[in-house]
């Protein structure tokens, strides 16, 4: 079983803050690291999914990267909005088994 | 399309009972899964299903079912339900043909359980 830890568990930035967050996976047999936005009350949504070392993606404000040689994956989300607020969960697949092992998430709350 | 849908969204159950969370999709997914979420534990996997005919088992299996006689359907069942299984699910699914981890999941709305 893959163990994928994220930090801060928790953050509250001030509306047009810039933030990040670390996903940590086990680089053994890494396939791919998935990012999902999960809002209260609502079901997570996909924003990223990554596979190969050195990889980015962007959508809008939000960025990630990912070094699979280290085993970390960054989220970063520029000039933060209140609509933000969201738990943003990492995962890790091992393997081509389709199995995603999710981390504990980071809780981002954005002031006004 | 409906995407992923879960039956029913709440449900209150007495230690002992029984009961089958329904997971359906419309998206000819080829993978499945159930995943549980408590408190400060994030999401964690009890069973998967690579495609009709195929289950395994995640990280917290004991006390769960599950089977897959067709394409679109993945219910979870609870045996004997007891207050650790006070949780909400989630069904996840994804289409992953080839890619399969690289697929992206599909998420029901959740059925929040509570057993007493």
């Amino acid at each position: 079983i893959l163990n994928v830890e994220q930090s801060p568990q928790s953050l509250h930035v001030q509306e047009g803050d810039s933030t990040n967050f670390t996903c940590s996976f086990p680089s053994s047999n890494f396939y791919a690291l998935h990012w999902y936005r999960w809002e209260t009350a609502k079901s997570p949504e996909a924003l990223f999914v990554m596979t190969l070392n050195g990889d980015e993606k962007k959508k809008g404000r939000i960025s990630a990267t990912l070094n699979t040689k280290e085993g970390y994956s960054y989220l970063y989300i520029k000039g933060s909005q209140p609509e933000d607020s969201a738990t943003y969960l990492c995962a890790s697949s091992s393997g081509n088994t389709g199995k995603l092992i999710f981390g504990q998430g980071t809780t981002l709350q954005v002031k006004p | 399309n409906a995407g992923v849908t879960q039956t029913p969204k709440f449900q209150v159950l007495k230690t002992g009972q029984s009961m089958t969370l329904q997971c359906a999709q419309d998206m000819n997914h080829e993978y499945m899964s159930w995943y549980r979420q408590d408190p400060g534990m994030g999401l964690r996997l009890i069973h998967y299903s690579v495609g009709a005919g195929i289950t395994d088992q995640g990280e917290v299996p004991n006390g769960y079912n599950v089977s897959r006689s067709t394409t679109e359907d993945f219910p979870l069942r609870l045996l004997s339900a007891a207050p650790s299984q006070t949780s909400v699910y989630f069904c996840a699914s994804s289409y992953s043909r080839v890619l399969r981890g690289a697929s992206v999941y599909t998420f029901g709305s959740g059925t929040r359980l509570t057993v007493v």
